[in-house]
């Protein structure tokens, strides 16, 4: 089964600033989706960005970035001009038939 | 409904006592999940349904956990003889065919005494 791993359990950031976070991944496909979620302290989680594997353009979303790369299976999340609302849990996940995540990354954004 | 709806929101149960868990996916969601967070963890894969076919339950952990999805819509998790280690969010997802983003319910937090 694939497996994904978040090395960052916190991270900080200044408003107005930029903030990278990281994830990698193992799967024996070669055709998967990759997802970045986030869920606030209400609990439900929200699509941030999606990334086909295919598809060698980097998905953006508005300030939401990813650099992805496949031969390394690693698919960080780079969020730019960090705002208070993106304070927190950032989930990684891949889809082959079903869906899997990571540990996530806490958020904290600093006024 | 508009989104994936879970109930209860929230369940209190004494150890030893049977619970069942309810999702109502998004109307024509072909696909859907149910995974287990633990407090300040990602959440763990259970099982994975396919309209009523249950094609993965190998993130079950043990035999007191069942899944069903018998007309192909609504799904029911149900844990028998609760045990402390339950207590987690149970969040329930589910997709449209062809389209892998899968949207969340709110989640039923499961507290067992």
């Amino acid at each position: 089964a694939q497996t994904v791993t978040q090395s960052q359990p916190e991270m900080s950031v200044q408003e107005a600033e930029t903030v990278t976070l990281s994830c990698t991944y193992d799967t024996s496909e070669s055709d998967y989706y990759l997802f970045w979620y986030k869920q606030p302290p209400s609990r439900q989680m929200i699509l941030v960005i999606r990334q086909e594997a295919y598809k060698q353009q980097n998905a953006t979303e508005n300030r939401f970035s990813v650099n992805f790369q496949k031969a390394a299976k690693s698919f960080s999340l780079k969020i730019s001009d960090s705002q208070l609302g993106d304070a927190a849990m950032y989930f990684c996940a891949i889809r082959e038939w079903d869906m899997r995540f990571g540990a996530g990354t806490r958020l904290t954004v600093k006024p | 409904g508009a989104g994936v709806s879970q109930s209860p929101r929230y369940k209190v149960a004494k150890r030893g006592q049977d619970v069942a868990l309810r999702c109502d996916p998004i109307s024509g969601h072909v696909s859907l999940f149910w995974y287990q967070q633990a407090l300040g963890q990602g959440p763990e894969f259970l099982t994975y349904f396919q309209n009523e076919a249950q094609l993965d339950k190998s993130g079950l952990p043990s035999d007191r956990f069942f899944a069903e999805r018998p007309e192909g819509s609504v799904s029911t998790l149900k844990i028998q003889r609760t045990q402390q280690e339950d207590s987690a969010v149970y969040l329930c997802a589910s997709s449209l065919v062809g389209d892998p983003e899968a949207f969340f319910g709110q989640g039923t937090r499961l507290t067992v005494v």
